[in-house]
């Protein structure tokens, strides 16, 4: 299985919109609705923010937003905050029972 | 609250075998609801998941690493680990341990451990 393609980095001034892809196949993103996003600051552990496409877990701001469309899962950010800086990586769950996450995009708030 | 601490050697030389272990703490590896993971991350690259097991000692792992990667569980002890057979620099990395959703949001990783650095030496 081959890694879940994203951009390596995207970055937005405060207040702004930021949206990031992740691109799959119709044997991961395309096939189910289990597509999870995570946000990594530097030095610690990932954070759950958008499960299921579109879910966010208690505690995460509704200024983050998930969507599918195809092979492609977005999140997008709005009313970027300086503290959402940090890597975020996309996941899968697959047809063969796996996961696969995303290579990863740096988010740089100006 | 939740709590996976993941234990281990922090330094294994080359080709030698790496052994990881996850001890749960605030749930029970029996529950019929969750998977149990290990995800690595070398250092300054991105997310690679591992393996999974389910407490029946059902098994999942990534295809390009399933020839070396042994993961087992111990529900006496509600802790989980990995073996890594074969150690190369390449296995240099932070290994977590996390719970994934089985039934309901399944695929979703909702708790991780701290992570371990372990790093392989020549």
């Amino acid at each position: 299985q081959s890694a879940l393609t994203q951009p390596p980095s995207v970055s937005g001034s405060p207040g702004q919109s930021v949206t990031i892809s992740c691109t799959g196949t119709s044997s991961d993103v395309g096939s189910y609705n289990r597509v999870s996003w995570y946000q990594q600051p530097p030095g610690t552990a990932p954070k759950l923010m958008i499960y299921e496409v579109s879910n966010r877990p208690s505690g995460v701001p509704d200024r983050f937003s998930g969507s599918k469309s195809g092979n492609t899962a977005s999140v997008t950010i709005s009313g970027l905050q300086a503290e959402d800086e940090g890597d975020y990586y996309c996941s899968s769950y697959t047809t063969s029972s796996t996961v696969v996450f995303g290579g990863g995009t740096k988010l740089t708030v100006l | 609250q939740l709590q996976l601490q993941e234990s281990g050697p922090g330094l294994v030389k080359a080709s030698e075998t790496l052994s990881l272990t996850c001890t749960i703490s605030g749930d029970s590896i029996s529950s019929t609801y969750y998977f149990w993971d290990w995800i690595r991350q070398p250092p300054g690259k991105g997310l690679e998941w591992i393996a999974s097991i389910y407490y029946s000692g059902t098994t999942y792992y990534s295809p390009s690493l399933k020839s070396r990667v042994t993961i087992s569980v111990d529900t006496s002890n509600n802790h989980f680990s990995l073996k890594v057979n074969s150690v190369a620099a390449a296995d240099t990395a932070v290994y977590y341990c996390a719970r994934r959703g089985r039934i309901a949001a399944a695929g979703t990783i909702d708790y991780w451990g701290q992570g371990t650095l372990v790093t392989v030496s020549s």
